[in-house]
């Protein structure tokens, strides 16, 4: 699987956009893009995937470089509980019969009030 | 959709003593399922996997094993406890949008 590449941590105000940049410069024609984050103490909560086109779901939206070697999870309106660390990981689509996920260190995004 | 279920949430146990975590799912058969491990402050270090009824995969050495005896059964154990065995543990199920996480077991040994 690809490496990421992702900021230690970020702050971000209430009520703006937070936008969460990865890296993953390596990555092949048949790996995906995924978020997940990780409130304190609870287990890794899946967001959203993508392959090459833009995505947009109730928690958040995906923007995928035409090259595919960046990608930014935006949470359009931040909120205190959105305070978590975020995980992009890379690889091949997900299925019951997949190969497991690597997680990172991640990005400690504070949503400051 | 599929939900794991892990207990308990927290657990202090001495050292030398033996492990047993459980995890089940529900809402899908024959899932893939994985033990984490992850030290206070760092990222997330898969343990075990499996792929089904008795097949385990073991990812890094140490202290602990696992055991699938039923398809949606998942139990990480120790015989014996060793402070380094400290962590927060969780069990995910593999799905097509990628995994589900139980809630963890906060495991400190003392």
């Amino acid at each position: 699987d690809a490496k990421t590449t992702q900021p230690p941590s970020m702050d971000c105000a209430e009520g703006r956009a937070a936008n969460l940049p990865c890296n993953h410069s390596t990555i092949s024609g048949n790996e995906y893009v995924y978020w997940y984050r990780q409130i304190h103490s609870q287990g890794p909560q899946y967001i959203i995937h993508g392959l090459k086109n833009n995505e947009t779901n109730e928690m958040a939206s995906l923007i995928i470089t035409e090259d595919r070697k960046s990608s930014t999870l935006i949470l359009p309106h931040a909120t205190l509980r959105d305070t978590a660390v975020y995980y992009c990981i890379v690889r091949v689509h997900a299925n019951n019969y997949g190969q497991n996920f690597v997680f990172g260190p991640g990005t400690r995004l504070s949503v400051l009030p | 959709s599929q939900t794991i279920h892990q207990w308990p949430a927290t657990l202090v146990q001495p050292v030398g003593s033996p492990l047993s975590l459980e995890c089940t799912v529900e809402g899908t058969s024959n899932p893939n399922l994985y033990w984490y491990r992850q030290a206070a402050g760092r990222g997330l270090q898969l343990l075990f996997y499996s792929v089904g009824i008795g097949q385990i995969s073991s990812e890094v050495p140490q202290n602990l094993s696992a055991s699938r005896p039923q398809d949606r059964q998942f139990i990480l154990s120790s015989k014996k406890l060793l402070l380094s065995d400290s962590g927060f543990y969780l069990c995910a199920g593999g799905g097509s949008y990628g995994y589900t996480f139980g809630s963890g077991t906060r495991l400190t040994v003392v």
